[in-house]
């Protein structure tokens, strides 16, 4: 079963508008959220987190969105620009539990971001 | 500084033949993990380390084992490999444990079993 879903394979954008990429949890245990990036043919890079104490966390034109009564959590990107053209994985992890703090990741979404 | 780094990049296998991936970190990273990715799916914990000489299950840990000697380098062993292990394989270390410790990757080992 699940426990991090990312329900929409692909998202296109044009260049300069928003980008709203979701991502839904089922375990409570979870306390920390990731963003990772990533480019063909290379491995994922860590692109932005936020602690389940917060509900917000801004870096540059990145910013994640947690609401954790609906488990679900968000990244905008804006403006968006073509060089964020990649597969974005949700990832999560439990402090405490069974899963030792190990990262449970979703099946990633593919943002096109067209000129 | 080259962080992780994976060897081989590409490797060809046929079933029942075995093999190594080999992953280096040069960040004195005291966790290293391997991870799958399959077309359509997430990245799935194979196998982690929270330090040398010791490894842990991870997810899907059938047909692989895994070793850590030195705290620099973590190797994951297909002993007979089978057609369903296609996948591109990430290594990957952290300094410590849970979410709030970034997780860096290597550039993935892409393994057909034909």
């Amino acid at each position: 079963d699940q426990q991090v879903k990312q329900n929409s394979p692909s998202l296109s954008v044009q260049e300069g508008r928003i980008s709203i990429l979701n991502c839904d949890y089922t375990n409570s245990m979870f306390d920390y959220f990731l963003w990772y990036k990533k480019y063909p043919a290379e491995g994922p890079t860590f692109l932005i987190s936020i602690s389940s104490i917060k509900d917000k966390n801004e870096d540059g034109r990145f910013t994640v969105f947690l609401n954790k009564s609906a488990k679900h959590l968000s990244l905008h990107i804006v403006p968006s620009q073509p060089g964020d053209s990649a597969v974005y994985f949700c990832a999560a992890s439990a402090s405490y539990g069974g899963s030792q703090g190990n990262l449970i990741f979703g099946k990633g979404t593919k943002l096109s971001v067209k000129p | 500084n080259a962080g992780v780094t994976q060897t081989p990049k590409f490797r060809v296998l046929k079933t029942g033949q075995s093999m190594t991936l080999l992953c280096a970190q040069d960040m004195n990273h005291e966790y290293m993990y391997w991870y799958r990715q399959d077309p359509g799916m997430g990245l799935r914990l194979i196998h982690y380390s929270v330090g040398e000489g010791t490894t842990a299950k991870g997810e899907v840990p059938d047909g692989y084992n895994v070793s850590r000697l030195k705290k620099q380098n973590f190797l994951l062993g297909l002993e007979s490999a089978a057609p369903s292990q296609t996948s591109v394989y990430f290594c990957a270390s952290s300094r410590s444990g849970t979410g709030q410790y970034t997780q860096y990757f290597g550039p993935g080992t892409r393994l057909t079993v034909l």
